[in-house]
């Protein structure tokens, strides 16, 4: 039974339009939701977190807003770019355990000009 | 600073062969990962490290097995690999400790294995 549901495996986005991707997940143990952003051929990459006691953080053009209520996770990008077309996976960490993530299948996203 | 490096980056195995997937960080990372990424599926993680000598199931274990005989090096071997087992796989490292940036995992390049 999957903890995180990434439901859009794809999202196609016009340059400077904002972007939405969301990430829903099942359990409330968690301490922190974070984004993830994969290019082809690289690793995943850290790009944003939000901590469970808190339901907004933003870091330049993204912003991640947390709703526990609805266990609902969503990442803005505003404006997105070409740049920001990636797969972008939302991760869930627990610190009691070791550090490790439970990932969501991710989002496509394609930025188009 | 390489950060993480995975070798080999590909790698065609015929059913029934065995090979070892090698990960080297150089952050002095207490905590080691081996996930695989399947499409639909996300990331998934397959075995883990919280120290030199010591590892531990994650949520698809079968069929793998690790060691961590130097803190920065952790091995994933398939003893006898199947089609199943066709996937890209990741290693990842993280310090240990409570949240922050400092302790995200990061993750090498990828080692694409296919098993025919």
């Amino acid at each position: 039974d999957q903890q995180v549901k990434q439901n859009s495996p794809s999202l196609s986005v016009q340059e400077g339009r904002i972007s939405i991707l969301n990430c829903d997940y099942t359990n409330s143990m968690f301490d922190y939701f974070l984004w993830y952003k994969k290019y082809p051929a690289e690793g995943p990459t850290f790009l944003i977190s939000i901590s469970s006691i808190k339901d907004k953080n933003e870091d330049g053009r993204f912003t991640v807003f947390l709703n526990k209520s609805a266990k609902h996770l969503s990442l803005h990008i505003v404006p997105s770019q070409p740049g920001d077309s990636a797969v972008y996976f939302c991760a869930l960490f627990f610190s009691g355990g070791y550090n490790k993530l439970i990932f969501g299948a991710g989002t496509r996203l394609a930025v188009h000009p | 600073n390489a950060g993480v490096t995975q070798t080999p980056k590909f790698r065609v195995l015929k059913t029934g062969q065995s090979m070892t997937l090698l990960c080297a960080q150089d952050m002095n990372h207490e905590y080691m990962y081996w996930y695989r990424q399947d499409p639909g599926m996300g990331l998934r993680l397959i075995h883990y490290s919280v120290g030199e000598g010591t590892t531990a199931k994650g949520e698809v274990p079968d069929g793998y097995n690790v060691s961590r005989l130097k803190k920065q090096n952790f091995l994933l071997g398939l003893e006898s690999a199947a089609p199943s087992q066709t996937s890209v796989y990741f290693c990842a490292s993280a310090g240990a400790g409570a949240f922050s940036g400092a302790n995200v995992l990061t993750f090498g390049a990828g080692s694409r294995l296919t098993v025919l």
